[in-house]
């Protein structure tokens, strides 16, 4: 298996609403991110994972939240967005380490809209 | 700071010409590594070719080949014979050596083939 699967796919919330992005990976990768990308510009990093554990976060704002339950799951929980945050959403899977850069896979994302 | 310059922002053809994407790159690593993403308009990203600072060859799959040249900090995409399917929007990413800093893309190039 050498994908990575993001649900929902299309995500419509109001600004009250509290909703979860999930991500999930079955090859083994260790690491696990989360990119925000705005229409026409490049994907830009929120978080980063390691071995479950958070090891960059981008000055994201709170309401934005991610968990990692595990070493193939990866949530991002969302709470009293603004509709400036309605992007498209990419999860990605590496290996760690200086393998990092053998391999990074990105899942087709979840475009989400706040209204 | 790792940068990744894209100077062209759209790029128009008719199908069968060829094109060249332009990346230029800025790192103060020596080792380090770029990459090559293809966004369709469906979102996902999909991996095109990574290449190590070490390996300047150049390399060819396909219609697509790639120009690596050290000496002036550019990793250049070219398309030969393009086609409709080859619209999409194209990024440069790179990554330095250590692993700790993900990928940093370039602002991308969207290119328009008409038939």
């Amino acid at each position: 298996d050498t994908e990575v699967t993001q649900t929902p796919k299309h995500l419509v919330m109001g600004m009250t609403n509290k909703k979860s992005l999930k991500c999930e990976q079955h090859m083994g990768h260790r690491a696990m991110y989360w990119y925000k990308q705005k229409a026409k510009k490049p994907p830009e990093l929120m978080f980063v994972y390691s071995y479950e554990k958070l090891s960059i976060n981008e000055s994201v704002p709170s309401r934005f939240s991610p968990e990692c339950p595990n070493s193939s799951l990866l949530n991002l929980h969302l709470h009293a967005l603004q509709p400036e945050d309605s992007a498209l959403y990419l999860c990605a899977s590496s290996p760690t380490g200086t393998a990092v850069n053998y391999g990074y896979t990105f899942g087709s994302g979840t475009r989400l809209t706040v209204v | 700071a790792q940068k990744v310059t894209q100077a062209q922002t759209e790029i128009s053809v008719v199908e069968k010409e060829d094109v060249t994407l332009d990346c230029v790159y800025e790192t103060r690593d020596t080792t380090y590594y770029l990459f090559w993403y293809k966004q369709p308009p469906s979102g996902e990203l999909v991996f095109l070719i990574r290449r190590n600072s070490f390996d300047e060859q150049n390399e060819i799959s396909g219609r697509y080949s790639w120009n690596f040249q050290k000496s002036t900090s550019s990793f250049n995409f070219t398309i030969t014979a393009s086609q409709v399917v080859d619209s999409a929007v194209y990024f440069c990413a790179l990554s330095e050596e250590s692993g700790n800093t993900p990928l940093v893309f370039g602002k991308g190039t969207r290119l328009s083939v008409i038939a």
